[in-house]
């Protein structure tokens, strides 16, 4: 159980596009999603909180307009990297928490995003 | 100083041989203690959660926390090939972000 997908695992597009990403929770209800970007050899990095049915809570110095967050539904989360630079290229994990009092965070595999 | 201190390796142990990790912190208030597995190019995977201080076994992993020394280990017996990844901690209070550690490389030799 609680397993998190990710779609799409790779993505390359060329600088000044728009890029979503999902992450879906598959056998359980997510009502929080945490969005995370990662660069080689270094620990995980939140970016933003998201809470099914509200807006996202960025961490500080991450753009809000430039990663947009939508957390439409308690089984799914989109992060759109808008206008895309390579300076944006990184790998970008989400994790879900099963419920408010469940504190136990599972990941999604990680999508691998390149700008060109 | 950051809140959580890891050591990041990398640390190479021959198979077989008994693995410790360990990492340090220094908010008190932390409550929930976590150790991820994370393969080159995938997603953490989660492999112990534990809560306030003491140990957890599960097969061939043991995770200790002391919250007085404000140190968590986590041990691998009879340590396979397969078992070579990053290691991260990981610990919260109740409901807020993760804090992890920088992560630790391991690598098992056959």
């Amino acid at each position: 159980g609680a397993v998190v997908s990710q779609h799409p695992s790779w993505v390359i597009c060329k600088s000044g596009t728009s890029v979503k990403i999902e992450c879906r929770s598959l056998d359980f209800q997510a009502t929080t999603m945490f969005w995370y970007r990662q660069f080689p050899k270094q620990s995980l990095m939140l970016m933003a909180t998201s809470n099914e049915g509200s807006k996202a809570t960025y961490e500080q110095g991450v753009e809000k307009d430039k990663f947009l967050i939508n957390h439409a539904s308690l089984t799914l989360s989109t992060l759109t990297v808008t206008s895309a630079h390579p300076e944006d290229s990184s790998f970008y994990i989400c994790s879900a928490r099963i419920t408010r009092g469940n504190n136990e965070q599972f990941f999604g595999p990680g999508t691998r995003l390149t700008v060109l | 100083q950051k809140e959580v201190e890891q050591d990041p390796g990398p640390l190479s142990v021959p198979e077989g041989a008994i693995v410790s990790l360990n990492c340090t912190y220094s908010n008190s208030a932390f409550q929930y203690f976590m150790w991820y597995r994370q393969y080159s190019r995938k997603g953490p995977e989660l492999l112990m959660y534990t809560y306030s201080s003491g140990n957890k076994e599960d097969g061939r992993f043991t995770a200790q926390v002391d919250k007085s020394s404000k140190y968590i280990s986590l041990f691998i017996r009879d340590s396979q090939p397969s078992d070579s990844a990053t290691y991260l901690c990981a610990m919260n209070r109740s409901g807020e972000k993760l804090t992890f550690g920088t992560g630790t490389r391991l690598t098992i030799i056959p």
